[in-house]
This record gives C-alpha cells, structure tokens and sequence, in this order.
C-alpha cells in the first residue's frame, strides 16, 4: 500500500520569510496529491491539491510542485504570515480506482513569528 | 450545507467500556472515511466505507474495532472494551459519489479513555 513520508516535522520562520515542506510518497500509481492545513483543535482543511498531469498549481501565497518521476512533492508558502502557523500535511492516493482512501504524511507544525 | 458532523465532540469512557462516535457525511456524500489522529502524530487511517459497504478496512485493529454505514442515518464506529491507548481524536471525512477525493473533514471526536 501506498506510504508517505513528510518533512520537516517541525519548521520555524519569521514573518515574511518563505516556508518549503516536502514529501514523498511510495505507490507509483498515486495520482492525487492534497495538502491539508489544521489548526490547533480544529479539523484538517484542505488549502491546495494537485494531480499527476500537472508539475505545478499555485493558489495565491500557496504552490505546489510535483515531480512524478522521482515520487515526491512540496508545498511553498510565501510572504508567510502569523496566521500561516498550523500543522500541515500532505497526502496521496490513487484516485481511479474507487477502493483507495488518501493516505497522510505525519505533518508539519508550522510556526511564523513575527 | 451543514458540513460533516461528528458527534461527540468529546467522549469520557472508561476502562472496558464500549465507544460508540457517529459520523454524518455531508449531504448526498456517499462515502466515508475514518482516521485517528494520535498526538503529535499524523492522520492514520483506519476505514473507508460506502452506503452498506465496507471498501477497505486495512487500518483497522483487528479487536474491538468496527465500523458501518447503514443505508439510513449516520456511520458509526465503535470500539469495544477501550483501553487507554484509544485515546485519541477521530476524524471522520466524506466524498461525494464516485470521487474518492475532495474529502471534507468534520470536527472529530476526541476520545479520552480513564
């Protein structure tokens, strides 16, 4: 089954500055690739996704880029704010077949300071 | 659009008793999926559940774990006998019909067992 693997597992910046959290993952056959954001005792939101056609989608502050051949992808937060701060986790699964559930990476906590 | 619901927020059992947490799926999703968030870990799954299906339960304990999806009301999952290492929060997420992607998350229930 598919297993992914995420880092950093914590990562701190100051306000402004750029944050990079990277992943990797096992199946080849993964073609979706969502990235959640949760913030303390809140539920996991989905903030950006990308599927294997595309290398790269940008929303704003937030892109991720996804490089198939070598099974990894990574979320970019620019100009990051205080409010960036929350644990962020990516995830895959291979979306053809309707028996296959995303699987998460075990998250990075994110802090901006100002 | 109320969203997933999950009910309870929050869930005291003690030793050896039986957990029941229910989850409803936004409305006229059609499949469901449950994850158990340990602290400072990731999201693990655990089920994925169709109306009166069980698609793939390989995260699931084999005791005293079980989960449905009737054709009528919510999913529930159920633990039996709980012991302290099921304290957790569990989140339920749901998809509409034939996309096993694009997960809303609800609010989860956090289990603490005494």
């Amino acid at each position: 089954g598919e297993n992914v693997e995420q880092h950093p597992s914590t990562l701190s910046v100051q306000e402004g500055d750029s944050a990079v959290i990277k992943c990797t993952y096992s199946d080849s056959a993964s073609n979706y690739f969502p990235w959640y954001k949760q913030e303390l005792g809140k539920r996991p939101q989905l903030i950006i996704d990308i599927r294997s056609n595309v290398g790269e989608k940008k929303d704003q502050r937030i892109a991720v880029t996804l490089n198939k051949t070598a099974k990894h992808f990574s979320l970019h937060i620019t100009e990051t704010q205080p409010e960036d701060s929350a644990v962020y986790f990516c995830a895959a699964s291979e979306t053809n077949q309707a028996g296959t559930a995303l699987i998460f990476g075990k998250g990075t906590t994110l802090s901006v300071s100002s | 659009n109320a969203g997933v619901m999950q009910n309870p927020r929050h869930l005291v059992r003690r030793r050896g008793q039986e957990a029941r947490l229910r989850c409803s799926p936004v409305k006229g999703h059609s499949h469901v999926y449950w994850y158990r968030q340990l602290p400072e870990e990731g999201l693990k799954f655990m089920v994925y559940l169709q109306k009166e299906n069980i698609i793939d339960e390989s995260g699931m304990p084999k005791e005293r774990f079980s989960a449905e999806f009737p054709k009528e009301g919510p999913s529930i999952l159920r633990i039996q006998q709980v012991v302290r290492g099921d304290s957790a929060a569990y989140f339920c997420a749901s998809s509409p019909p034939n996309q096993n992607y694009g997960y809303t998350f609800g609010s989860g229930t956090r289990l603490t067992v005494v």
